[in-house]
C-alpha cells in the first residue's frame, strides 16, 4: 500500500530552527509537496520538490531524497505565527496525491 | 471574490437531512477536488473534476453525490448521512490534473455535523 509518515506533534521555541521529517512509501513518485494548514483554516501550498536537493523560500527550506523516499521541511527563526499543521503530500505515478496525517507544530515563547 | 470559496462554512443535520456544499473558484483552473479531513487522519480525497467530468471516485459511499456543472462551480450533495460522516470537508482546485507543480488551492472548508 502507499503510505507516507510524518510525525504527529512537534514542540519548538519562538526564535529556534526546526525539522519536520516525511517519509514516504508510493507506487511511483511525481513530486512532493508541503503545505501549511493554522488550525480552522484551508491549508497553503509551501513547496513542491521534484528532484533531489534543497529548495530555499525564505524562512523555509525543503528538502528531498528520492532514493531514501525522504523529505524534510526546514523552519528557521520560527515565530509564533508559525504554530500549525504542516501536511507532506505525494504524487504518486497515477498523478494521485497521496497525502500524510499532518505534524502539529506548537511554538513556545 | 478571490482564490477558492466554500459555503456554508458551518452546518448541522440530522440523518435523514438533504443538504448540499457549494464551492466555487475564481483562479480560472480546469480541476477541481473534494477532501475529506478528520482529527489526525490524512485528507482523503473523494471526488476529482476535470473541465467538468468526473475522473476519480475513492469508493465514496453513494450518500455523497458530487455535481460540477461547470468548471468554477462544485456542488457535493448531501442524504442520509452517518455520525462518523461528521468532519471538515474541503474543496480545492489546480490547473490541471496531476504531477509537476500542479499545487492545489483549498477552500476554507466546510465544518460538518451528522447528529
Amino acid at each position: 500500500g502507499q503510505n507516507i509518515d510524518q510525525p504527529t506533534e512537534m514542540t519548538a521555541t519562538e526564535g529556534a530552527i526546526v525539522q519536520i521529517n516525511c517519509t514516504y512509501q508510493t507506487s511511483g513518485f511525481n513530486g512532493l509537496f508541503w503545505y501549511q494548514q493554522h488550525a480552522g483554516e484551508a491549508p497553503t501550498f509551501l513547496s513542491y520538490n521534484v528532484l533531489d536537493g534543497l529548495e530555499e523560500k525564505g524562512r523555509f527550506s525543503s528538502f528531498l531524497s528520492r532514493s531514501k523516499g525522504y523529505s524534510y521541511l526546514l523552519l528557521k527563526e520560527l515565530q509564533m505565527k508559525d504554530s500549525a499543521s504542516y501536511l507532506c503530500a505525494v504524487t504518486d505515478s497515477n498523478y494521485q496525491l497521496i497525502w500524510g496525517a499532518g505534524t502539529k507544530l506548537i511554538i513556545k515563547p | 471574490e478571490t482564490g477558492v470559496t466554500q459555503t456554508p462554512r458551518h452546518l448541522v443535520m440530522g440523518m435523514t437531512n438533504k443538504k448540499s456544499l457549494k464551492c466555487e473558484q475564481h483562479l480560472g483552473h480546469n480541476a477541481m477536488y473534494w477532501y475529506k479531513q478528520s482529527a489526525k487522519k490524512p485528507l482523503e480525497l473523494m471526488f476529482v473534476y476535470s473541465l467538468e467530468e468526473r475522473v476519480e471516485n475513492n469508493s465514496v459511499p453513494s450518500r455523497f453525490s458530487p455535481e460540477c456543472p461547470n468548471s468554477s462551480h462544485l456542488f457535493l450533495h448531501l442524504h442520509t448521512l452517518q455520525p462518523e460522516d461528521s468532519a471538515l470537508y474541503l474543496c480545492a482546485s489546480s490547473q490541471e490534473i496531476g504531477g509537476g507543480g500542479n499545487e492545489q488551492f483549498f477552500g476554507p472548508g466546510t465544518r460538518l455535523t451528522v447528529l
